[in-house]
């Protein structure tokens, strides 16, 4: 498997514009995480996925941003609209599921909101 | 709250020592704690996890202990090398599904050549 794929690497936009953030998951993986990463909050989870279904997104900061997972395959992380302080590298991960696995995540996605 | 802290935020090595990461949580009442590597400009990379009811664990050069009661895990890097450069974080887990995952801020690991 090659691993948790992110797309794009990179992105900058002008603030207030919608961004979108992809995410493929390991293959068999059953639960999805969105990590935010900054030099001073660190690594913040914003929402969690099991089977699919959203089961916490508590740490989603504001309504401009949505998560979705239409199927085992495939997630999707969106700003709209973007503001300055969204600049950050965005992770996502997956796990296999049951007690007491690995998460692998994904190389990520730097965003810079201009 | 769970929060968990890394001391020292650095480390600066020559090659060939043992050193020694630290990572202490304040809930004791935790499902597991990974311990990460981070490369700059890239993902976090899973080294080891320790289970509740472990001591430690162990991969290569890299040894990982659990002490619940006091909070603390230690990573212990035997013999580093300059490829050991790289930020390790710690990860402490309330539940087997992972989404409350709290993570330490990371210790930036420099060994020398």
């Amino acid at each position: 498997d090659a691993g948790v794929i992110q797309s794009p690497r990179h992105e900058v936009t002008e603030m207030g514009q919608e961004v979108t953030l992809r995410c493929k998951p390991i293959s068999g993986h059953n639960s999805l995480f969105w990590y935010r990463q900054t030099m001073m909050r660190g690594l913040e989870l914003l929402i969690y996925f099991n089977n699919n279904v959203p089961i916490d997104d508590s740490g989603m900061p504001e309504d401009r941003f949505s998560a979705k997972m239409p199927n085992a395959s495939f997630s999707t992380l969106k700003i709209q609209p973007s503001e300055p302080r969204d600049s950050a590298v965005y992770f996502c991960a997956s796990m296999p599921g049951g007690g007491g696995t690995e998460a692998f995540f994904g190389q990520g996605t730097r965003l810079t909101v201009v | 709250k769970q929060e968990v802290t890394q001391i020292p935020a650095a480390l600066s090595v020559p090659e060939g020592e043992n050193l020694v990461l630290n990572c202490s949580f304040t809930d004791s009442a935790i499902y597991n704690l990974q311990w990460f590597r981070q490369d700059p400009g890239k993902g976090l990379t899973s080294l080891l996890l320790i289970q509740s009811s472990q001591r430690e664990q162990t991969s290569g050069r890299l040894n990982a202990s659990l002490d619940k009661s006091s909070g603390r895990s230690t990573l212990y890097i035997a013999a580093s090398q300059p490829g050991d450069s790289a930020t390790y974080l710690c990860a402490a887990s309330k539940d087997n599904y992972g989404q409350n995952f709290v993570f330490g801020p990371g210790t930036r690991l420099s060994v020398l050549p």
